[in-house]
C-alpha cells in the first residue's frame, strides 16, 4: 500500500535536545504534511511541502524532501516537554489518493 | 472560531446495536473526511465528501458501513449492525477547499467508540 512508514516508532529524549522522525512513502506524491497528535485529541497539522520542494521551515520545525528516496523527515529543535506527541506523516499521491503513515511517539522528558 | 466538532466523544454499545457519529465541519469548509484510528491499521480514510457528495468510498470497510451529508454543515456516519471489530476512535476532518489538496485537514476530537 502506498502508506507511510515512520521510523522510529517510538523516541524518548531530554527536553532541549533535537528530535528527528522519518517517513517513507511507495508512489509519486504532490505533497507531503506532518500532523500532530496529542493523547485523546485530533490531529493538528503542523507544515505541508510540496514535491517541487526540497526544505520548509515552520518556528522550530524543519522539514525535507527527498522524492528520488520517497522519504521526508521531520526535525523538531530545541524540544520542550509539551512536544510530547504522536507525529504522523500523510501523502496525497499523484493519483489523489491521500495516506497517512504509522506514525513515530515522541516523550521529551523535562 | 468553532473547529470541527464530532458527537458524541464517547459511545459504548452492545454487538449488533445501530451506531451514529455526528460532525459537523468548520463554516466554509467545503470537503469533509471520515477516518478511523485503531493501533493495528492506524488511521484509514473511509470517506470523504466535497460539495456534500460522495467523492470516494473506497475505504468503507463493508456495507454496514454508511455516510451521509444532508448539507454543508453536517455529517454522519453510521454502523448498523455495529460488531466489536468496530471499536476504535473514529475522526472527521474538514478542509476549505472542494477537494483533497495542499489544504491542510482540522480535525476533530474523534468519537472513541467500544462495542461490547
Amino acid at each position: 500500500s502506498q502508506q507511510g512508514e515512520e521510523d522510529p516508532q517510538a523516541l524518548s529524549i531530554q527536553e532541549g535536545e533535537n528530535a528527528t522522525m522519518n517517513c517513507s512513502y511507495k508512489t509519486s506524491i504532490n505533497n507531503l504534511q506532518w500532523y500532530r497528535q496529542n493523547s485523546g485529541r485530533g490531529l493538528v497539522h503542523l507544515i505541508l511541502i510540496r514535491s517541487n520542494e526540497r526544505e520548509k521551515h515552520s518556528g522550530r520545525l524543519r522539514v525535507t524532501l527527498d522524492t528520488s528516496k520517497k522519504s521526508s523527515s521531520l526535525l523538531i529543535t530545541a524540544s520542550r516537554a509539551a512536544d510530547t506527541a504522536s507525529y504522523f506523516c500523510a501523502t496525497l499521491t499523484t493519483g489523489n489518493q491521500f495516506y497517512f503513515g504509522t506514525g513515530t511517539s515522541l516523550t521529551v522528558i523535562p | 472560531d468553532a473547529g470541527v466538532i464530532q458527537s458524541p466523544r464517547h459511545e459504548v454499545t452492545e454487538m449488533g446495536q445501530e451506531v451514529t457519529l455526528r460532525c459537523k465541519p468548520i463554516s466554509g469548509h467545503n470537503s469533509l473526511f471520515w477516518y478511523r484510528q485503531t493501533m493495528m491499521r492506524g488511521l484509514e480514510l473511509l470517506i470523504y465528501f466535497n460539495n456534500n457528495v460522495p467523492i470516494d468510498d473506497s475505504g468503507m470497510p463493508e456495507d454496514r458501513f454508511s455516510a451521509k451529508m444532508p448539507n454543508a454543515s453536517f455529517s454522519t456516519l453510521k454502523i448498523q449492525p455495529s460488531e466489536p471489530r468496530d471499536s476504535a476512535v473514529y475522526f472527521c476532518a474538514s478542509t476549505p477547499q472542494g477537494q483533497i489538496s495542499n489544504q491542510p485537514q482540522h480535525f476533530g476530537d474523534g468519537t472513541r467508540l467500544s462495542i461490547l
